[in-house]
Parts: structure tokens; sequence; C-alpha cells
């Protein structure tokens, strides 16, 4: 069975600390990995990530892939209470371009102190 | 604001009522989505459509009855729900099946 497993579930840092968020899968063909942060309601895209080793960035956040352990990090460097919310990482099985099925990870809600 | 919207953001309904959640993209997209997340679970595919076909239920209860008229359209037809359905329902879209999905902001829904 395809599943994503994240960790931690939950994290309180204080602003100005830098965070590793985790994302291990299993999936029979993988695809792409994917990572959103939900904030109140709605996922909002951060990265997409199908090759291993390259780290993609945004800011503060950066993201790599490593195929071989089957695992995603998250890194928020400089934290900021803006930055508190749910990340959910998503994989997305090959399954010969047909339809794009995504199997979500529970989420880490992350929580930033002032 | 992602483009995609959807309403009403919040409904309370009993269960022997009918109501429809309305999903609706302004970004040119072909493909959309429904999802269920309930409270400490993953987020849950429903339902996908392409170019206004449907291509996947997954395993959907009758229950709930999907609609996309038009590929900016997408519509979620409720009736004779459960409490355990209460869950926030998010929308979808992308340009193609493979391509990324952009959310929209999610009804609240609670069954009585």
């Amino acid at each position: 069975e395809d599943k994503v497993v994240q960790s931690p579930l939950s994290l309180v840092v204080h602003e100005g600390d830098t965070v590793t968020l985790n994302c291990s899968y299993e999936v029979t063909n993988f695809r792409s990995l994917l990572w959103y942060k939900q904030e109140k309601k709605a996922p909002t895209f951060l990265f997409m990530l199908t090759s291993s080793g390259i780290e993609k960035k945004s800011g503060r956040l950066s993201s790599i892939l490593d195929k071989k352990e089957l695992s995603s990090i998250l890194n928020i460097t400089a934290t900021q209470t803006g930055d508190s919310a749910i990340y959910l990482c998503a994989v997305e099985p090959n399954n010969g371009g047909a339809t794009n099925k995504l199997i979500f990870g529970t989420g880490t809600l992350l929580a930033v102190q002032p | 604001e992602t483009g995609v919207t959807q309403t009403p953001r919040h409904l309370v309904m009993g269960m022997t009522n009918k109501k429809s959640l309305k999903c609706e993209q302004h970004l040119g997209h072909n493909a959309m989505y429904w999802y269920k997340q309930s409270a400490k679970k993953p987020l849950e595919l429903m339902f996908v459509y392409n170019f206004k076909e449907q291509t996947e239920n997954n395993s959907v209860p009758s229950r709930f009855s999907p609609e996309c008229p038009n590929s900016s359209h997408l519509f979620l037809h409720l009736h004779t729900l459960q409490p355990e359905d209460s869950a926030l329902y998010l929308c979808a879209s992308s340009v193609g099946i493979a391509d990324t999905q952009y959310f929209g902001p999610g009804t609240r829904l609670t069954v009585l």
C-alpha cells in the first residue's frame, strides 16, 4: 500500500530557529514529491521534487529529495511567526500518465513562538 | 488568493438535507479534484475530473455525487450524509492531470 509518513507530527520553535521537517514514502512507482503549506484552510504549493539530490529553494525555505532513502526534508531557516502552519508532504505515483493521484501525509504542525 | 474559489465556506446540515458545494477556478486549468480532510487524517482524494470527464472515483459513497459541467466548475452534491462526513472539503485544479495542483480555501462541513 502506498503511504507517506511525516515527522515530527508537531513542533514548537522560537523565532529565528531553523527547522527540518521530514517526509518518507513508500510508493510502487514514484513520479514526484510535493510540499504544501496549509494555513487555516487551503494548502498552498511550495515545491515539487522529481530528481534526487537537487535542492530547491524559495527564500528561507528549501527542500531536497533522496530517492535512495525514499525521503525528503523541508528546511526553514530564521523562522518567523508567519511560518506557523501545517506542512503537508504528498507523493505522486507514476501510473503511466493517467490520473494525478496525490498521496498525502498527515502533516507536521509547526508553531513558531515570538 | 489562489484563483480557486469555493462556496460556501461553512455549511451545517442535517442528515436528511440535500446541499451542494461549489468550486470554481479562474486559472484555465483542465483538471479538477475533490478532497476530504478529516481531523488528524491525511487528505483523501475523492474524485478527479479531466476535461469534464470523471477519471477517478476513489471508492466514495454514493451519498456524494460530483458534477463537472465545464472545466471551470465543479460541484459536490450531498444527500443523506452521516455525522462522520463532517470534514473540510477541498477543491483543487491543475493544468493537466499530471501537473501541480492548486487548492481552494475549502468548505467546512458539519453534519448534525
